[in-house]
């Protein structure tokens, strides 16, 4: 596509529930990268992928984050049993390689009640 | 990755220059600077990178002096649209795992 995409762009849930949020890369990048971004706050690094490949998962904040990338193209990030700490702005970005011009997604706004 | 410092907020006219400077006093040898803008309700978007001396592009210059401990982002005639946060980040170019830090606000103002 033009650029990235994510689905959806807001998200309210109670705590406790189970989220799963969307990222659709430009079509051609190879690596994929998850950050979350608090208010007042630059995005902070989650995970990312090379393709399917999930080389580095060292900035999710715990075992209720995961993320997959099955066929090298769409991500999904899911955060199990919610809690309000979780409330915040989830990015995703795509680059042509690892290590080349990251390109950001418009963000899912979650809160978390 | 190196610790950088920058002022949380700027004001400015239209049509000004503005300048925002970066403080990263134990910046490696290997590391570039990279600035990025996040517009409101947008990701950030790369602006300019450099490793020493002056890089210039369509949207900003970039002025790093010889000891590389500090930067300044230039951004000339400023206009309503260019209110974002911007960030300084330090660090290996292909080091995928930025580190954005709180940026700078810059607010432009009729």
């Amino acid at each position: 596509g033009a650029g990235v995409s994510q689905s959806p762009r807001y998200k309210v849930t109670k705590r406790g529930q189970d989220v799963t949020l969307r990222c659709d890369p430009i079509s051609s990048h190879a690596t994929l990268y998850w950050y979350q971004q608090a208010l007042g706050q630059g995005p902070e690094f989650l995970t990312y992928f090379n393709y399917e490949a999930q080389p580095d998962k060292s900035g999710l904040p715990s075992d209720r984050f995961s993320a997959e990338r099955p066929e090298g193209s769409i991500s999904t990030l899911t955060i199990q049993r919610t809690e309000q700490r979780d409330s915040a702005m989830y990015r995703c970005a795509s680059s042509s390689f690892l290590g080349e011009t990251q390109y950001f997604g418009p963000g899912t706004r979650l809160l978390v009640l | 990755l190196a610790k950088t410092t920058q002022p949380i907020s700027m004001d400015s006219y239209e049509g000004q220059e503005v300048n925002i400077t970066c403080s990263h006093n134990n910046i490696a040898t290997n590391d570039y600077i990279t600035w990025y803008q996040q517009f409101p309700s947008q990701g950030p978007r790369f602006i300019i990178q450099g490793y020493k001396t002056k890089v210039t592009n369509e949207v900003a210059s970039l002025f790093i002096p010889a000891d590389r401990k500090s930067s300044t982002l230039s951004l000339p005639r400023v206009s309503l649209s260019d209110t974002a946060v911007y960030y300084c980040l330090v660090g290996d170019p292909w080091d995928y795992k930025l580190s954005f830090g709180a940026g700078t606000t810059v607010t432009v103002r009729a």
